[in-house]
């Protein structure tokens, strides 16, 4: 079973409405989550890491959000673009190790 | 600044045929990456380097050799390519923040894609 799981698998959303994206994980102990944005063609780009002691972190209108007693994150994307439009992908990095557990990612498309 | 870049960004192979995906980042980072990324799956893990000298296997190395030439750079290598590896393969690198686990950010080349006929 895959340690990070990613709902909903695809959404479709109005330019300019948000939307929030999950993220479940069962990797332990932990250590970061982060958050990337793969736009179509392009190689994954950061958004946004959290360790354990974090809440929320922003970057412009991504929000981040973790409750790491729950292992639950959220991407919520605020007056959304068509810019937008790619693939989020949560990574979760568990203490101890050098390796990290990718989700299957969050497909977005914005349309006006 | 380059960051991280990958060459070829596209391939064509025959079963059988080898090919050498090389990798270069002008970061001064340690740790270096190889991972494919298939549809409907997340990036997987093939081979990584944590440090110049030193190469680990990954969750799918089976098919694949690594070489960490220097700190800068790290390739990939198909020594006899089979339809099941064509994927789009990502080079990645990251500087370790130390204790011997990696919680820096991952900073991605753009990716090459390789069909295997």
């Amino acid at each position: 079973k895959n340690q990070v799981e990613q709902s909903p698998q695809s959404l479709i959303i109005l330019e300019g409405k948000n939307c929030t994206l999950q993220c479940n994980y069962t990797v332990s102990p932990f250590s970061n989550l982060r958050w990337y944005k793969q736009d179509t063609g392009r190689g994954p780009v950061s958004l946004t890491i959290m360790t354990f002691s974090e809440n929320t972190k922003s970057n412009g209108r991504y929000t981040a959000t973790l409750d790491a007693d729950t292992k639950q994150s959220s991407l919520h994307i605020t007056a959304s673009q068509l810019s937008d439009s790619a693939s989020y992908i949560c990574v979760v990095s568990g203490y101890g190790n050098n390796r990290l557990a990718f989700g299957k990612g969050n497909q977005v498309v914005v349309i006006p | 600044n380059a960051g991280v870049t990958q060459t070829p960004k596209f391939q064509v192979l025959k079963t059988g045929q080898s090919m050498t995906l090389q990798c270069a980042q002008d970061m001064n980072h340690n740790s270096m990456y190889w991972y494919r990324q298939d549809p409907g799956m997340g990036l997987r893990l093939i081979y990584y380097s944590a440090s110049e000298g030193t190469t680990d296997k990954g969750e799918v190395p089976n098919g694949y050799n690594v070489s960490r030439l220097n700190k800068r750079e790290f390739s990939l290598r198909l020594e006899s390519a089979a339809p099941s590896q064509t994927s789009v393969y990502f080079c990645a690198s990251s500087a370790l923040t130390g204790g011997g686990y990696n919680t820096g950010e991952l900073f991605f080349g753009e990716g090459s894609r390789l069909t295997v006929l």
